[in-house]
């Protein structure tokens, strides 16, 4: 079955744009999760969908925002964008969540600001 | 909070060597544990998990324990192959409401020399 699908692979924006990333989960996954990776901070927690809710989020400021919809693909929208935003943008998807849930990663986008 | 921490690398290896990376983790509860791997230009990929105290994961020759009176999950293989050169993630998932978070080290680079 096709794998978590992320567009685009690579963006370049400049400074004070905003941007939408995409993800489109693997068939029948509710769950979606979205991580920022960076050299120096590593992976982070941004936020988690599940039927169009988001139930979890984690330390970003407002100028990031998720969605998902009806057919649980997601996106993710950074407006404002700052230098420090330039990271690789992985999403993952799994069935549920809970102790013995599989999360299954993109490839991810990779984003410039410039 | 919870938190992850690996041994510092990069680590640097000679085929067919055998190979431990470190992994200690901090969590209230009992989290599940799991190790990742991300090759270049890729996303990630679950390597093995454990959900709970003393279940071993293992999967390609890796190998982990999950030591609740050490809060470690260390990864171990006998024999390493050129093909296993990438980055390695060790993770927590702390289960409750941490809806689809996973809390992960802060990788460690292998390289595998013929």
């Amino acid at each position: 079955k096709a794998g978590v699908t992320q567009t685009p692979r690579y963006l370049i924006k400049t400074r004070g744009q905003q941007v939408t990333l995409s993800c489109s989960p693997i068939s029948g996954h509710r769950s979606v999760s979205w991580y920022q990776q960076t050299p120096g901070q590593g992976l982070q927690f941004l936020f988690e969908y599940f039927s169009e809710t988001q139930r979890n989020k984690g330390n970003f400021p407002g100028r990031f925002s998720g969605r998902q919809f009806s057919n649980s693909r997601s996106e993710m929208n950074v407006s404002t964008l700052e230098l420090g935003d330039s990271a690789l943008y992985l999403c993952a998807s799994s069935l549920t969540t809970g102790r013995n849930t599989e999360a299954f990663f993109g490839q991810g986008t990779r984003l410039t600001v410039v | 909070g919870n938190s992850v921490t690996q041994m510092e690398g990069p680590v640097t290896l000679s085929e067919e060597a055998f190979l431990t990376i470190n992994c200690t983790y901090t969590a209230t509860g009992y989290p599940s544990l799991f190790w990742y791997v991300q090759y270049p230009g890729e996303g990630l990929q679950l390597l093995l998990k454990a959900t709970k105290a003393d279940d071993k994961g293992s999967n390609k020759g890796f190998e982990a324990t999950y030591r609740k009176e050490t809060t470690s999950f260390h990864l171990e293989k006998g024999s390493v192959q050129v093909s296993d050169s990438a980055v390695y993630f060790c993770a927590l998932d702390a289960g409750g409401t941490s809806y689809g978070k996973l809390t992960f080290g802060q990788g460690t680079i292998l390289t595998v020399h013929p």
